[in-house]
């Protein structure tokens, strides 16, 4: 199936410094990449819709301005954390679909961002 | 967006076929039903899709029934290898106004696999 790699696979950061993290598909282009988010024994909550070329959808309560979403071309969506808080730790992962190839969505491998 | 509703565990021996059921009563026309497997600290992978009646590849089967308000994912003689979450979700296929991608996922059936 197709390919999507995120970086850096695991982040520690300091409280109130911000982190960005890259999510690209390797063989295909996505216009469209999701960001998901998901804490200990819980589900993924998807969080935003990355638009190439435009702005991202955020879902309903995640702070656009905290979770800032580029998604600057066909291959490359990155989500950057700013100013984080402990609260912000968690496993985010980001996924993509190959409109040119099938209906199902592919995932990256996860970046655990641990706030300290 | 239709949600969906799956054990929250099961548990099985090796060997065994292991068959995970999900209802999805408000699913739209549109929505395929798709089966993913995570792993601890791992985003989740694909397994199988279908829209209706059976599909089957290498790895797994998917049973639809005529009204599409479940389905069925069945693993044939699983191994310890195949303890994870497997997640069923529900989505459209595109079109006009497509949420095409946005996935919602829930909480999931945690397999257990015992030797």
């Amino acid at each position: 199936g197709a390919v999507v790699s995120q970086h850096p696979s695991r982040v520690i950061c300091k409280s109130g410094t911000s982190v960005k993290i890259e999510c690209r598909s390797l063989d295909f282009q996505a216009t469209t990449m999701f960001w998901y988010r998901q804490f200990p024994k819980q589900s993924l909550m998807l969080m935003a819709t990355s638009n190439e070329g435009s702005k991202a959808t955020y879902e309903q309560g995640v702070e656009k301005d905290k979770f800032l979403i580029n998604h600057a071309s066909l291959t490359l969506s990155t989500l950057t954390v700013t100013s984080a808080h402990p609260e912000d730790s968690s496993f985010y992962i980001c996924s993509a679909r190959d409109l040119a190839g099938g209906t199902e969505a592919f995932f990256g491998q996860g970046t655990r961002l641990t706030v300290v | 967006l239709a949600k969906t509703t799956q054990p929250i565990s099961m548990d099985s021996y090796e060997g065994q076929e292991v068959n995970i059921t999900c209802s999805h009563n408000n699913i739209a026309t549109n929505d395929y039903i798709t089966w993913y497997q995570q792993f601890p600290s791992q985003g989740p992978r694909f397994i199988i899709q279908g829209y209706k009646t059976k599909v089957t590849n290498e790895v797994a089967s998917l049973f639809i029934p005529a009204d599409r308000k479940s389905s069925t994912l069945s693993l044939p003689r699983v191994s310890l290898s195949d303890t994870a979450v497997y997640y069923c979700l529900v989505g459209d296929m595109g079109g006009r106004g497509s949420t095409l991608g946005r996935l919602y996922f829930g909480r999931g059936t945690q397999l257990t696999v015992w030797p």
